[in-house]
Order: structure tokens, then sequence, then C-alpha cells
């Protein structure tokens, strides 16, 4: 049974950094493309970034760009999301989602897979 | 960015109605296409992928459809567990946007 399970979560002050985590089971993360996609409070989804089953190839949103880092620890089966430089309106539940196959953007994509969710709250 | 527009914003059923949501793209995406369901303090889940193709486990009740810009999930006989946001979304391109949802509420 495939199972995400992220942590990591908390509340952060605005400037400051978080490192998320997200755990997989029943499947092995090199095999697959992952996401990260949030959710501020009361708002929709808002896909953030995807990192390709090899790692060499990872993409962001351009409201993350050049503060968010995602990566991959193979040996863990663990996705990461570093984020640096909080912003008040980075606030929001964070999930990671697996893809179904080992490169993103093959078009006939999508997240089959998704963790409960962790909370990032940025505020002073 | 390809903005993803569903309509409508929030509707009223009841158990056993036929309830069709649309999800409009700004620009051409093929059936690049997805729909989820997600209910209050739940994560996401997959319903159909690639337009019209049913996710596994997902129940026959659930369709999907394209039209040029124009997508429609469709739940032919409405059930309790389905109350729930719906979300669209596209995989054409990057970054790959969402709809702003469609929350289903019990009339």
């Amino acid at each position: 049974e495939v199972q995400l399970l992220e942590s990591g979560g908390g509340l952060v002050q605005p400037g400051g950094s978080l490192r998320l985590s997200c755990s997989a089971s029943g499947f092995t993360v090199s095999s697959y493309a992952m996401s990260w996609v949030r959710q501020a409070p009361g708002k929709g989804l808002e896909w953030v970034s995807v990192i390709s089953g090899s790692g060499d190839s990872t993409d962001y949103a351009d409201s993350v760009k050049g503060r968010f880092t995602i990566s991959r620890d193979n040996s863990k089966n663990t996705l990461f999301l570093q984020m640096n430089s909080l912003r008040a309106e980075d606030t929001a539940v964070y999930y990671c989602a697996k893809e179904p196959y080992y490169e993103f953007l093959t078009g006939y994509d999508f997240f089959d897979y998704w963790g409960q969710g962790t909370l990032v709250t940025v505020s002073s | 960015d390809i903005q993803m527009t569903q309509s409508p914003s929030s509707l009223s059923a009841s158990v056993g109605d036929r309830v069709t949501i649309t999800c409009r793209a700004s620009q051409g995406i093929g059936t690049y296409l997805n729909w989820y369901q997600q209910t209050p303090g739940k994560a996401p889940k997959l319903l159909i992928y690639a337009a019209s193709a049913l996710h596994s486990g997902v129940p026959s009740r659930f369709s999907g459809s394209a039209s040029g810009t124009d997508f429609t999930l469709t739940i032919s006989s409405l059930q309790p567990d389905d109350f729930a946001t719906y979300y669209c979304q596209q995989s054409f391109t990057s970054p790959r946007t969402f709809g702003q949802g469609t929350k289903v509420e019990i009339k």
C-alpha cells in the first residue's frame, strides 16, 4: 500500500527557514517523480515543486523559485522541501504527492497519491 | 500560466442527483486534464486523469469528458460520500495549475 507521511511543519517567523520531509512506503521514491502541492487556509490547491525520479530534473512555481529547494534521499525513501526566506503568503498545508512516471511533464501525468499534509505557518 | 476556471463555484444537490461540474482552460491543453476530490481536513484524491480515465478504485458513477478547452466531471447519482470540493488540474505545461474548486453541498 502506498503511503506518504509529511513532517517538519510548524510556526516560523517571516524570513525564517523550515525543512519539510515526506517519508514514503509501499513504493520506491527514486522510481517516480514527486511533487509538493500546497493549500493556503480556506483556499485552493497550488503546485509548488517537482523532482524527477533520477533527481536530475526539478521545477518550481515562480512564487517559490530561488527560495525553495526540492531534493530526495533515496536511501531513506524520503522527499524534502527546504524553504528559505519564508513569507506570510507561504502559510499553507503542504502535501507531498507521488506522480505516475519517472519523469514529469510527460503530459499524461497527475498526482495519484497524496500525504496527509503538514501545516506551515509564517507569522511574527 | 494556463488559467483553469471552474463553474459553478458551489452547488447544492440531493442524494441521487446527477451533478455536472465544468472546467475551462485558457488555452488548448489537449486531454491533459485531471480531476480531484477533497473532503474537509483531508488530502485530495485523484478521480480522473487524461480527461476521462477513471483512477483505480474510483466508483463508476464518476465520469469525465472533454470538448475543446472545456472539460466536464459528471457524478451520475450523488452519494453521501460525494459531498466535497472538486478540483480540475492541467498537466499540459508548467506550472501545472488547478481550478479554484467547486464545492458540492447537501441541499
